[in-house]
């Protein structure tokens, strides 16, 4: 059964620097989307991406996160310059019901 | 109020149980309702996805949705310890665009522990 990838599973960085989270989406999903789970409370929307370009945002989609899809393949979320509250499970998903990857867990030192 | 409600449990039954998790919601703009099965340190699996009031089987899975009462339940029948996870419930309410339908809002999670 296809599956959400990502990569890397674990990542840890200190405060300040800049991150890339990526993924893989089902290979004929057109929808991706990013959520966030901060340890302890809900998952949450981040952001919509559809046709190269973000479809919706949430108030925690700021100006330090960002989204592409540089090939046909992959969709990554970018963290300009991490907080200690960015650390977080970071979800990707794509279809509609949606189908999410095993999360990279981010650690912000 | 919060817009989904879910009881965090945790909940524990024996092999065998039929357990009932359920959530409330309050905005009445919700449409499709989703039931996620989240394992440790994995990713929300889904389960069950319904859009009308009424309940939807699936196997052991059955899926109750009550839009006058704001209210769904998922059941699972013959409970197994593979079974215990954590159970998230979901909801949107899908507007004009095509990715409205995968902006989720979530339940805090029911943690479900089936003991042998």
């Amino acid at each position: 059964e296809p599956e959400v990838t990502q990569t890397p599973s674990h990542q840890v960085t200190q405060m300040g620097q800049e991150v890339i989270l990526r993924c893989v989406p089902i290979s004929n999903h057109l929808y991706f989307y990013w959520y966030r789970q901060i340890l302890g409370q809900k998952v949450e929307f981040l952001v919509s991406f559809y046709n190269n370009e973000i479809s919706e945002k949430s108030e925690i989609f700021d100006d330090q996160f960002s989204v592409e899809r540089p090939d046909g393949s992959n969709f990554t979320l970018k963290i300009r310059s991490t907080k200690l509250e960015d650390s977080a499970m970071y979800f990707c998903a794509s279809g509609g019901p949606l189908h999410f990857g095993n999360g990279t867990r981010l650690t912000v030192t | 109020q919060k817009e989904v409600e879910q009881d965090p449990g945790p909940l524990s039954v024996p092999e065998g149980a039929i357990v009932s998790l359920n959530c409330t919601y309050s905005n009445s703009a919700f449409q499709y309702f989703m039931w996620y099965r989240q394992y440790s340190r994995k990713g929300p699996e889904l389960l069950m996805y319904t859009y009308s009031s009424g309940n939807k089987e699936d196997g052991r899975f059955t899926a109750q949705v009550d839009k006058s009462s704001k209210y769904i339940s998922l059941f699972i029948r013959d409970s197994q310890p593979s079974d215990s996870a954590t159970y998230l419930c979901a909801m949107n309410m899908p507007g004009a665009g095509g990715t409205s339908y995968g902006k989720l809002t979530f339940g805090q999670g029911t943690i479900l522990t089936v003991h042998p």
